[in-house]
């Protein structure tokens, strides 16, 4: 069965600053992967998502992510961050062999952004 | 309009009660689920409904029952609350497809089980 591992519970970047947060997954074929932000006691947002083709992919509100097959990743990254970037961050991978559309949720990544 | 809709947004009940929540969407998607996120912000599926089949059932309590009147519309319902059975339930769309494109979230129903 499919996995995703966020190993980042928390992270904190001043607001201006990169970021990065980590996905690895663990899927036999290729896998359909995704970004959604939750805002505090708000559902979750596709920020991006990978099907196939270029494995940079772009987002919404400037966030990007790359997919690497050899280290099974799928990073997301902004290149300066702001204050309201503060919320939980979840990596997905779809089971698509089904037809249907089933994600596999990481445990999730919550950014802090300080002054 | 919301695209996602979920009633009530939040729940208080005591533990062997019995109750509902549910959803509705307006973007004519053919596929339904209902995720569960626990304390720790785990998100897990629950169940999935294409055009009114029950397409997913990941091994939730026969407690738990999904019910699809029409596509637009997936309500769960719950007997015999369990202080377990806490937690934020979401539910979501999607259009049917092998590349099936994102989930829509609605915003979550907070139960709390006393």
């Amino acid at each position: 069965a499919q996995s995703v591992t966020q190993p980042d519970i928390h992270i904190t970047v001043s607001e201006g600053a990169s970021l990065e947060l980590r996905c690895n997954y663990s899927y036999g074929a290729t896998p359909y992967l995704f970004w959604y932000v939750q805002s505090p006691g708000q559902g979750l947002q596709l920020l991006l998502k990978y099907f196939s083709g270029d494995t940079l992919v772009q987002g919404i509100k400037g966030f990007e992510a790359e997919f690497k097959r050899s280290q099974s990743s799928f990073n997301l990254r902004k290149p300066s961050v702001h204050w309201s970037d503060a919320a939980e961050y979840f990596c997905a991978v779809g089971e698509a062999d089904t037809g249907f559309q089933k994600l596999v949720f990481g445990t999730g990544t919550r950014l802090l952004v300080s002054p | 309009d919301t695209a996602v809709s979920q009633t009530p947004k939040y729940l208080v009940t005591q533990m062997g009660n019995d109750k509902s929540i549910k959803c509705e969407q307006n973007l004519g998607h053919d596929t339904m689920y209902w995720y569960k996120q626990d304390s720790k912000k785990f998100l897990k599926i629950m169940f999935s409904y294409n055009n009114k089949e029950l397409i997913i059932n990941e091994t939730v309590p026969n407690r738990f029952s999904p019910k699809s009147p029409d596509k637009a519309h997936l309500n769960l319902h719950i007997n015999s609350l369990e202080l377990g059975d806490s937690a934020v339930y979401f539910c979501a769309s999607s259009p049917r497809g092998r590349v099936a494109g994102e989930l829509f979230f609605g915003e979550g129903s907070r139960l709390t089980v006393l």
